[in-house]
């Protein structure tokens, strides 16, 4: 069975820094996807960002960025200029090509003014 | 656009007592899922569907019943509510089952605790 793992279950940043949520996951698939969520207080689930396995390209969307590892199996968050808003439970998925998500257990982001 | 509609947002259940959690999508959306979120666990699937008449079984469905008569209702049956089923239970829909190109859309969650 494929799991997803995050090793932080709390993180911090001061407004304006950058940081980075760490990832990895297990799977013996060559076809897959990988994903970041967001949750803020108001548990409303956000798509953050996506990354298809097999594209070398790390996806970026505005400040959220991806360090994609594909031999290492990690797949880590970067947010760039972090901003209030930002506060909020991060979790990070796995779909293999076809199937359903396997979600982390989530980081609590924190962001200092 | 309504989206995911869950009733109702809190539920509060005594040991043994049966209810049913409900989940709406006006989307035309054919896979409809069932998750539930604890603590240190992240979301779990307790179960889904890719289309009317159709469920199937996720990594935690034991204690819960599903049906999918119809397209846009995917209700959640708790049958004899325990403790351990105290949890935040969200619904999600997509076009497909392939969540990269059909992301998934949540509605916003119904808080459950069973006394």
């Amino acid at each position: 069975a494929q799991t997803v793992t995050q090793s932080q279950p709390e993180m911090s940043v001061q407004e304006a820094e950058t940081v980075t949520l760490s990832c990895t996951y297990d799977t013996s698939e060559s076809d897959y996807y990988l994903f970041w969520y967001k949750q803020p207080p108001s548990r409303q689930m956000i798509l953050v960002i996506r990354q298809e396995a097999y594209k070398q390209q790390n996806a970026t969307e505005n400040r959220f960025s991806v360090n994609f590892q594909k031999a290492a199996k990690s797949f880590s968050l970067k947010i760039s200029d972090s901003q209030l808003g930002d506060a909020a439970m991060y979790f990070c998925a796995y779909s293999a090509s076809g199937s359903r998500l396997t979600f982390g257990e989530g980081t609590q982001l924190t962001v200092n003014p | 656009n309504a989206g995911v509609t869950q009733t109702p947002k809190f539920q509060v259940l005594k040991t043994g007592q049966s209810m049913t959690l409900q989940c709406a999508q006006d989307m035309n959306h054919e896979y409809m899922s069932w998750y539930r979120q604890d603590p240190g666990m992240g979301l779990r699937l307790i179960h889904y569907s890719v289309g009317a008449g159709i469920t199937d079984q996720g990594e935690v469905p034991n204690g819960y019943n599903v049906s999918r008569s119809t397209t846009e209702d995917f209700p959640l049956r708790l049958l004899s509510a325990a403790p351990s089923q105290t949890s935040v239970y969200f619904c999600a829909s997509s076009y497909s089952m392939d969540s990269y190109n059909s992301p998934l859309h949540f509605g916003n969650g119904t808080r459950l605790t069973v006394t």
